[in-house]
């Protein structure tokens, strides 16, 4: 069956790096999304990309990040300036349609970001 | 802005015995998404809820929505211990023609003998 890949499994950094996350999204799919779960809490929605655009960020997802989709594959989240409170498993998604239909996203197995 | 209940966050659960989840939201959406997680683990689709009075069963899990009450219910019969894990629900919220899902806190279920 078709999976979300996410590289890579767990990534250390300093406070202050840039950090680039990768994510391979199901090869029919249309729609990108990154989530991002704090550790022990609920899974929290980051940003939807669609046409090679963000449709919609959420309050959390300010200047420091951005997100690509250079090479028709590859979907990346990045984070400029990394602070101690980026700390989270991120989690990616993708789906073949919108969700107005009977396609559920289908998630990643997470990247666990960890800044000291 | 959707917000998205769920209850109780702590589950623990005798083996044989049954017992309900609930998910409730607040403001109209008609899909609601139930996944389940296993600890470091990444969110495993189970239940795709798209209408008023949908119901699906899958082994010993039932999941229904009550669009009118915003209301999602999971029931588990008969737990077995390999049901543990936190399930989480989530209501997909549509803006400007797109969309996103907006999760519960998630119910972590413990099964013990």
């Amino acid at each position: 069956e078709p999976e979300v890949t996410q590289t890579p499994s767990h990534q250390v950094t300093q406070m202050g790096q840039e950090v680039i996350l990768r994510c391979v999204p199901i090869s029919n799919h249309l729609y990108f999304y990154w989530y991002r779960q704090i550790l022990g809490q609920k899974v929290e929605f980051l940003v939807s990309f669609y046409n090679n655009e963000i449709s919609e960020k959420s309050e959390i997802f300010d200047d420091q990040f951005s997100v690509e989709r250079p090479d028709g594959s590859n979907f990346t989240l990045k984070i400029r300036s990394t602070k101690l409170e980026d700390s989270a498993m991120y989690f990616c998604a993708s789906s073949e349609t919108s969700s107005y239909s009977n396609q559920p996203q289908h998630f990643g197995d997470g990247t666990r970001l960890s800044i000291l | 802005e959707l917000k998205v209940e769920q209850n109780p966050l702590f589950l623990s659960m005798q083996e044989g015995k049954n017992y309900t989840i609930y998910c409730n939201y607040s403001t109209t959406s008609d899909r609601l998404y139930w996944y389940r997680q296993d600890p470091g683990k990444s969110l495993e689709s189970l239940f795709v809820l798209l209408s008023n009075g949908a119901v699906k069963q899958e082994g010993r899990l039932m999941a229904s929505l009550d669009t009118k009450a915003r209301l999602s219910t999971l029931h588990i019969t008969a737990a077995v211990h390999d049901l543990s894990a936190t399930y989480f629900c989530a209501v997909v919220s549509f803006s400007g023609g797109y969309n996103k899902l907006i999760f519960g806190a998630g119910t972590r279920l413990a099964v013990h003998p």
